[in-house]
């Protein structure tokens, strides 16, 4: 089992609409768990961190499960600047590995 | 403020070939990782610098090492470069090695023939 696995997609959702996906990882020493957003030939750039009780950013909205090993990205009143790659991330203390997913590709259709 | 800055942003070596990427990170930042991005795969860690000195190292070869200057900028160097190893390299920084979130520099394409 890969150590940290996404949907590659592509997720093609209609402008408005509201859209999930989950990222699991395999490490349960893993402590910390962050978004990041790549748009096309460009740099990651970080959408936000995940907390263990969840956590809002406008219209974003990240979940962690622990005991199922998941986090989770909800896209709420999806916009066309939305499409990108969704990379998810995780860091475990111990031993300080920083793992990056290969990242879920969504388009929003006008 | 400067985000962070990466040079050259296109490099084009032949197989055996030696090459070094340099990096600067973002203003008050003394943490700089190095990541590999293939195409459509994640980024790689492939090590992180803090205090001139090599903090955490990813499943890479001897053939890349690294350097992290007084000032904090560093560089990635990779030795007998292989077809393999062209791909999009990522700098980021962060606050201190204890802080985990990460800016990214654009990035410096390495297309090895």
């Amino acid at each position: 089992r890969k150590e940290v696995e996404q949907d590659p997609g592509p997720f093609n959702v209609p402008e408005g609409a509201t859209v999930a996906f989950n990222c699991t990882y395999s490490n349960s020493a893993s402590q910390s768990f962050f978004w990041y957003r790549q748009d096309c030939r460009k740099e990651p750039k970080l959408l936000m961190s995940v907390y263990s009780s969840g956590n809002e950013d406008g219209r974003f909205t990240a979940q962690l499960n622990r005991a199922s090993q998941y986090i989770s990205l909800l896209i709420r009143d999806s916009k066309l600047s939305d499409s990108a790659t969704y990379l998810c991330v995780v860091r475990t203390w111990r031993d300080d590995k920083i793992i990056f997913g290969k990242g879920t590709r969504l388009h929003i259709l006008p | 403020d400067a985000g962070v800055t990466q040079s050259p942003t296109h490099l084009i070596k032949t197989r055996g070939q030696q090459v070094t990427l340099r990096c600067s990170p973002k203003s008050g930042h003394d943490t700089v990782s190095w990541y590999q991005q293939a195409l459509g795969q994640g980024p790689q860690f492939i090590f992180q610098y803090y205090e001139e000195e090599e903090r955490q190292r990813g499943n890479f070869p001897d053939r890349f090492s690294g350097h992290q200057f007084p000032n904090y900028s560093s560089e990635l160097n990779v030795n007998a470069l292989l077809l393999g190893d062209s791909a999009l390299y990522l700098c980021a920084s962060s606050l201190s090695a204890d802080v985990y979130e990460q800016y990214f520099g654009p990035g410096t394409r390495l297309t090895v023939t």
